[in-house]
């Protein structure tokens, strides 16, 4: 089947804009989670979703950053007012949460993310 | 707070040659999860294992066995009989049972195979 989407696959943008990342996750899967991969600060974890329960953003690093999935399906990641240091590559994985147990989390591709 | 070390920056072997990966944590919870995950060139993580902390056995898969010791919070990953299509980055992760389950990385060991 098909695995987790994301787009686009590279993004240039100025300091200063704003910009949106996409993530399909693997259909059924009702867990997201937005990773961020820098050469200075490794894989970390930026927000998580699961279902109808509010989001864990325990991972955002400031509020320029946000997050929406709709419909249980689709998340977009936004950055207002990007900075240099926001360059990095932007990863969605999604998992399936089942009543009493929970499953590895699958990868996408990532959204390469340049701030000139 | 949870903690994943990968001491081992790059490592660099011929073909053939078996090659493990060293993964040390640290972790308050008394259940977790460990998993590793490898990067190839092209950039996309793939799953390679998960182990709950109460399952101790080892495990292998073909040329790969991971060793996991819970008295060292080692989980260890060796190739056996290395090949070029081994070569990325590996990446050794912990999260919590419950809960977001978000994952914890390890810094990654780049191996490289060489013909």
């Amino acid at each position: 089947g098909a695995g987790v989407s994301q787009s686009p696959s590279n993004k240039v943008t100025e300091k200063g804009k704003d910009v949106e990342l996409r993530c399909d996750p693997i259909s059924g899967h009702t867990a997201l989670y937005w990773y961020r991969q820098s050469l200075g600060q490794g894989l970390e974890f930026l927000i998580y979703f699961q279902g109808n329960s509010a989001p864990d953003k325990s991972g955002l690093p400031s509020d320029r950053f946000s997050a929406e999935r709709t419909g249980g399906s689709v998340s977009t990641l936004t950055i207002q007012r990007t900075q240099q240091e926001d360059s990095a590559v932007y990863l969605c994985a999604s998992s399936l949460v089942a009543l009493r147990d929970s499953y590895e989390q699958y990868f996408g591709p990532g959204t390469r993310l340049t701030v000139t | 707070a949870q903690k994943v070390t990968q001491a081992q920056t790059e490592i660099s072997v011929v073909e053939k040659e078996d090659v493990t990966l060293d993964c040390v944590y640290e972790t308050r919870d008394t259940t977790y999860y460990l998993f590793w995950y490898k990067q190839p060139p092209s950039g996309e993580l793939v799953f390679l294992i998960r182990r709950n902390s109460f399952d101790e056995q080892n495990e292998i898969s073909g040329r790969y066995s991971w060793n996991f010791q819970k008295s060292t919070s080692s989980f260890n990953f060796t190739i056996t009989a290395s090949q070029v299509v081994d070569s990325a980055v590996y990446f050794c992760a912990l999260s919590e049972v419950k809960g977001a389950q978000k994952l914890v990385f390890g810094q990654g060991t780049r191996l490289t195979i060489n013909p």
